[in-house]
């Protein structure tokens, strides 16, 4: 099945510096996503990507569809200690609207 | 507005047991969905309503999992003969129809199978 790959499980910043992160499929997706999951809650949505070569931004972060469809960023700038949490990609293909998730990477900030 | 709530948001049984996990979306959103979220992993998805429609089933990991929706708002995930595997937090997203990506997320509940 299709499946997104984020890679390191875990990253550890200190407050202020820039962090990026990447998202990588074997498959092509239509849509890409990126949540933040805090302790305890569902996940939010933080930027949703439409088209290929799609860059968007939302304050700190910012986001890019990949060329090829098979992969995504996001990055983060200035980080700040809420910025903690549990990062997801996430990717739309076809007609049906089942997210395929990646495993997500835990985002620690150091003050 | 109100939220995705869900409930309970804990919930412990023993092996063998059946339990009930509840979801309410968000008025008007006629799509639902369920995922299934181990330690470290991602979101699994496990079944989404949409509408009127036939739900589509094809995450559900074994018959002892089923979901129902009534009146195309509150849906119920039932685990039957719960096994220790089952453990993990069961999270609940409703969208628009005209809107898939945009998911909105319940905060979860947690089963853990003793």
């Amino acid at each position: 099945g299709q499946q997104l790959n984020q890679s390191p499980q875990s990253m550890f910043i200190q407050e202020g510096e820039d962090v990026s992160m990447n998202c990588t499929s074997s498959s092509i997706f239509n849509t890409w996503l990126w949540y933040k999951q805090d302790p305890g809650e569902g996940p939010v949505l933080l930027i949703a990507l439409y088209k290929a070569g799609e860059l968007t931004s939302n304050g700190r972060l910012t986001a890019q569809f990949g060329i090829t469809r098979k992969d995504s960023f996001l990055n983060i700038s200035a980080s700040i200690p809420s910025d903690v949490g549990i990062y997801f990609c996430a990717g739309l293909s076809g007609a049906n609207s089942k997210l395929t998730f990646g495993k997500g990477i835990t985002l620690s900030v150091r003050p | 507005g109100a939220g995705v709530s869900q409930s309970p948001s804990n919930k412990v049984t023993e092996k063998g047991k059946d339990v009930e996990l509840r979801c309410d979306p968000i008025s008007g959103h006629t799509a639902l969905y369920w995922y299934r979220q181990s330690l470290g992993q991602g979101l699994e998805f496990l079944i989404y309503f949409q509408g009127n429609s036939a739900p589509d089933k094809s995450g559900l990991p074994s018959d002892r999992f089923s979901a129902e929706r009534t009146g195309g708002s509150v849906s119920t995930l039932t685990i039957q003969r719960t096994q220790q595997e089952d453990s993990a937090v069961y999270l609940c997203a409703s969208s628009l129809a005209a809107s898939p990506y945009e998911q909105y997320f319940g905060p979860g509940t947690r089963l853990t199978v003793t």
